[in-house]
């Protein structure tokens, strides 16, 4: 059965600094991966789609990798803003999405 | 549509009733996947269709829980002799295929607090 896990559970980390997420699974036997973002009370918006045969997808400040082989992703936020303070959720595909618990980032100025 | 929508945002009922709750998907897409998230929780899978069929439904919780797609877009998540465990926010999604090599978007979620 696949799981999937996502470290840390919290981040709190002043404006403009570098900072990674960390999402690890048992089974990698995967189409994709995919990285959301959840704000409080909303549903989820989704930030980058890594398909099985890459090893990493950018869009403007955020990068996210896949290690495939050995069950692990992460989300690379550069220059963190206020604006991204939200819940992070990474999801393996296969014929369906499997959630991790998600990362609650907060970014003070 | 631009997006997935869904009806109620918010639904409040007693325990005991039934409740239906509303999920339009992106114009296209063929899957569509209903999603529970209880508070401080990941997603949890429920149901997803591919066209009008129930290709998964190992996540339906009990027998309480069904879901319909008639005509392979408007689906509709039924959840009988609700209770209070039942209180979640209910997430529903579509994408392109169900190869899942292509991007699920999910809609707002409908609140059901069950009382």
């Amino acid at each position: 059965k696949q799981e999937v896990t996502q470290i840390p559970a919290a981040l709190s980390v002043p404006e403009g600094e570098n900072l990674v997420l960390n999402c690890s699974f048992t089974d990698s036997a995967i189409y994709n991966l995919q990285w959301f973002r959840q704000d409080p009370g909303k549903g989820l918006t989704s930030l980058l789609l890594i398909q099985s045969s890459q090893r990493e997808q950018t869009s403007g400040r955020l990068n996210a990798s896949l290690d495939k082989s050995s069950g692990r992703s992460t989300l690379y936020i550069a220059a963190s803003q206020p604006g991204d303070s939200a819940t992070y959720l990474c999801a393996v595909g296969t014929d369906k999405l499997i959630f991790g618990t998600g990362t609650r980032l907060q970014v003070f100025p | 549509g631009a997006g997935v929508s869904q009806t109620p945002s918010n639904k409040v009922t007693e325990k005991g009733k039934y409740v239906e709750l509303r999920c339009d998907p992106i114009s296209g897409h063929t899957a569509l996947y209903w999603y529970r998230q209880s508070l401080g929780q990941g997603p949890e899978f429920l149901i997803y269709f591919q066209g009008t069929g129930a290709a998964d439904d190992s996540g339906l919780p009990n027998d309480r829980f069904f879901a319909v797609r008639p005509e392979g877009s408007v689906s509709t998540l039924k959840i009988q002799r609700t209770e209070r465990g039942d209180s979640a926010v209910y997430l529903c999604a579509s994408s392109l295929s169900t190869a899942m090599n292509t991007e699920a978007f999910f809609g707002q979620g409908t609140r059901l607090t069950v009382v």
